[in-house]
């Protein structure tokens, strides 16, 4: 089945411990991203990536850090988490970077709480 | 910059009622318009596409017409159903390479 997965879907932890969210596709897809979703504000973008060691930040990249290393994956980094980065966050993957109309693919979502 | 406005919520409906969801956006160039939806617990999924003007994108009987005289991309559906009980997202997408830019979402509620 093409999908998109996340883990973990629940994180709870505490400020400052470094913690890593996971993002993998099957669909051997060129463009991977990641958005957080907070009330109101609708899904806002942290990263993306075009292509393997191809990444750049997106609207709100600060407290956070990605790799792709591999097409498949691309992970998510706090670094040092603080409380104003508690949010849903989901992954996206599609198949071309810049394709004006691809459609992009969600993961299931992580809800992280930082306390 | 890019924006994306939608209408206020949450949306409280009967069963087979008309569902309107407004949507307006503001861009520069040429835009490609998306609606997804999440359903509690899940991530996003498109529910419907159009890429330029005129287009009209309809999936699961929900349409929405790209029209660029009045910037909108309105989400409509003639008789709704429970399980379109849901999240609704506008998203505007081709002026940044694959970035979406999504409105804040309409609640959706659909009693029996």
């Amino acid at each position: 089945e093409a999908q998109v997965t996340q883990n973990p879907r629940y994180l709870i932890t505490v400020t400052g411990k470094k913690l890593t969210v996971t993002c993998s596709q099957n669909m051997n897809h060129e463009y991977m991203s990641w958005y957080r979703q907070d009330p109101g504000l609708g899904l806002r973008q942290i990263y993306y990536s075009m292509n393997v060691e191809v990444t750049d930040k997106g609207d709100v990249p600060e407290g956070y850090k990605v790799s792709r290393k591999e097409k498949r994956n691309f992970p998510l980094i706090l670094e040092s988490p603080s409380p104003n980065q508690t949010s849903l966050y989901f992954c996206a993957s599609s198949l071309l970077a810049g394709g004006w109309t691809d459609t992009q693919y969600f993961g299931p979502g992580t809800r992280l709480t930082v306390l | 910059g890019n924006s994306v406005t939608q209408m206020e919520g949450p949306v409280t409906l009967s069963e087979e009622a008309f569902l309107t969801i407004n949507c307006t956006y503001t861009a520069t160039g040429y835009p490609s318009l998306f609606w997804y939806v999440q359903y509690p617990g899940e991530g996003l999924q498109l529910l419907l596409k159009a890429t330029k003007a005129d287009d009209k994108g309809s999936n699961k009987g929900f349409e929405a017409t790209y029209r660029k005289e009045t910037t909108s991309f309105h989400l409509e559906k003639g008789s709704v159903q429970v399980s379109d009980s849901a999240v609704y997202f506008c998203a505007l997408g081709g002026t940044s390479y694959g970035k979406l830019t999504f409105g804040q979402g309409t609640i959706l509620t659909v009693h029996p």
